[in-house]
């Protein structure tokens, strides 16, 4: 149980296009997710937290246009890359609480999705 | 403000030997406390925890952490490494209710054979 599953795992995109990558919780239901960035070598830097059904809220320094985050669902958070950049190559990571259960404190994280922008 | 160390980039160690990544973190209120192991190109796979409790907490694949409130550490422990090992581990921090994790830097460990 508790799996959270990223879509697409590899993608390579030109510069000044736009990416989607997706997060979902499989067997679960999360009114939270959170998005992360990973840099080679480097910790897990929080970008968002995307809430269902309202606006995701965003650390001080990301960009709210540049990374565009959609939760429309219980277990659908969309993460939008709009006119990448390759400063925007990196490895992002979704994670996810199961909110249909007591905290249990832990969270689930998808396998990322490693964005190289040509 | 929240935060995790992880003083040691590498840890390198022998098959069979026992290992230790340490983790000090500062928090106000009463810690959340999570190792999470990376393999390459993978997301995170959760390890253990400590929410409260016994101070030592055994996880998956023969880790095990203990938390110490006075050092403020959570140090990651496992009596005999295998070469399988091998990855990078994070060690995390909740505050208490709230949502966000924080994350140390990271430690690799290398089990040589």
């Amino acid at each position: 149980g508790a799996v959270v599953s990223q879509h697409p795992s590899w993608v390579i995109c030109k510069s000044g296009t736009s990416v989607k990558i997706e997060c979902r919780s499989l067997d679960f239901q999360a009114t939270t997710m959170f998005w992360y960035r990973q840099f080679p070598k480097q910790s897990l830097m929080l970008m968002a937290t995307s809430n269902e059904g309202s606006k995701a809220t965003y650390e001080q320094g990301v960009e709210k246009d540049k990374f565009l985050i959609n939760h429309a669902s219980l277990t659908l958070s969309t993460l939008t890359v709009t006119s990448a950049h390759p400063e925007d190559s990196s490895f992002y990571i979704c994670s996810a609480r199961d909110s249909g259960r007591a905290d249990t404190g832990e969270l689930f994280f998808g396998e990322g999705s490693r964005l190289t922008v040509l | 403000a929240q935060s995790v160390a992880q003083p040691e980039d590498q840890v390198n160690v022998a098959e069979g030997n026992p290992l230790t990544v340490k983790c000090t973190y500062s928090v106000s209120g009463n810690p959340y406390l999570f190792w999470y192991v990376q393999y390459p190109n993978r997301g995170l796979q959760f390890l253990l925890k400590y929410i409260t409790g016994d101070n030592l907490v055994k996880g998956s694949y023969g880790f095990e952490a203990e938390f110490n409130k006075s050092q403020t550490s959570f140090h990651l422990k496992k009596p005999s490494a295998l070469v399988s090992d091998s990855a990078l581990y994070f060690c995390a921090v909740r505050r208490g209710n709230f949502n966000k994790f924080y994350f140390g830097s990271g430690t690799k460990l290398n089990v040589k054979p």
